[in-house]
């Protein structure tokens, strides 16, 4: 099973540039989310989708942008990267409980961004 | 908001020895659920266990085993007969049931643990 993907696994960026980070998954899960990872703080939630078509932000969505055109893929958009977004990124999703089941959340093995 | 702390920068245990993990949380609801997440150097994040807050009984899943108290909103790991490849950072993570579809999880800022010989 692929699971969740991400693409690239690591990127330089030039400060200004715009690019997209990859995310497909092939589990039919509703739940999509971004989240960044910094040194001392954890992973912090940037934007998540609850279904083809429906977006919403986080706790950290400046600079970033989503869309979610179909159920597998949900990029995340850097417009013009800054330095203060070098940072490791990882997208994960999960099926929507119904009722009080817990699902549990898939993480893609992260994207290693480094903004120059 | 619903806060997750984790208090223990860096942990180190001896192989074989057993280590606790601690986490406190912050939250006004009653129905949510508990996570510990593993990641390793590969920064692949593997849920190592889960608890639900209406379950009385603490999750266990093989040497990992968790020390669940509702009420002090407390959530620590024990790993038992540590060996060298639960060398890794370790999440504490939080999910509130009642948001729904939207529920999103929150994360403490790690501990990083080292099992040395």
């Amino acid at each position: 099973n692929a699971g969740v993907t991400q693409t690239p696994k690591f990127q330089v960026l030039k400060t200004g540039q715009s690019m997209t980070l990859q995310c497909a998954q092939d589990m039919n899960h509703e739940y999509m989310s971004w989240y960044r990872q910094d040194p001392g703080m954890g992973l912090r939630l940037i934007h998540y989708s609850v279904g083809a078509g429906i977006t919403d932000q986080g706790e950290v969505p400046n600079g970033y942008n989503v869309s979610r055109s179909t159920t597998e893929d949900f990029p995340l958009r850097l417009l013009s990267a800054a330095p203060s977004q070098t940072s490791v990124y990882f997208c994960a999703s999960r099926l929507v409980p119904q009722g009080a089941m817990n699902t549990e959340a898939f993480f893609g093995q992260g994207t290693r961004l480094t903004v120059v | 908001a619903q806060t997750v702390t984790q208090s223990q920068p860096e942990m180190s245990v001896q192989e074989a020895e057993t280590v606790t993990l601690s986490c406190t949380y912050d939250t006004s609801e009653s129905d949510y659920y508990l996570f510990w997440y593993k990641q390793p150097p590969s920064r692949q994040m593997i849920l190592v266990i889960r608890q639900e807050a209406y379950k009385q009984q603490n999750a266990t899943e093989n040497r990992f085993s968790v020390n669940f108290q509702k009420a002090a909103k407390s959530f620590s790991l024990k790993i038992s007969d540590s060996q060298l490849g639960d060398a890794a950072m370790y999440f504490c993570a939080y999910r509130n049931l009642n948001t729904g579809t939207a529920s999103k999880l929150t994360f403490g800022t790690g501990t990083r643990l080292q099992v040395t010989l």
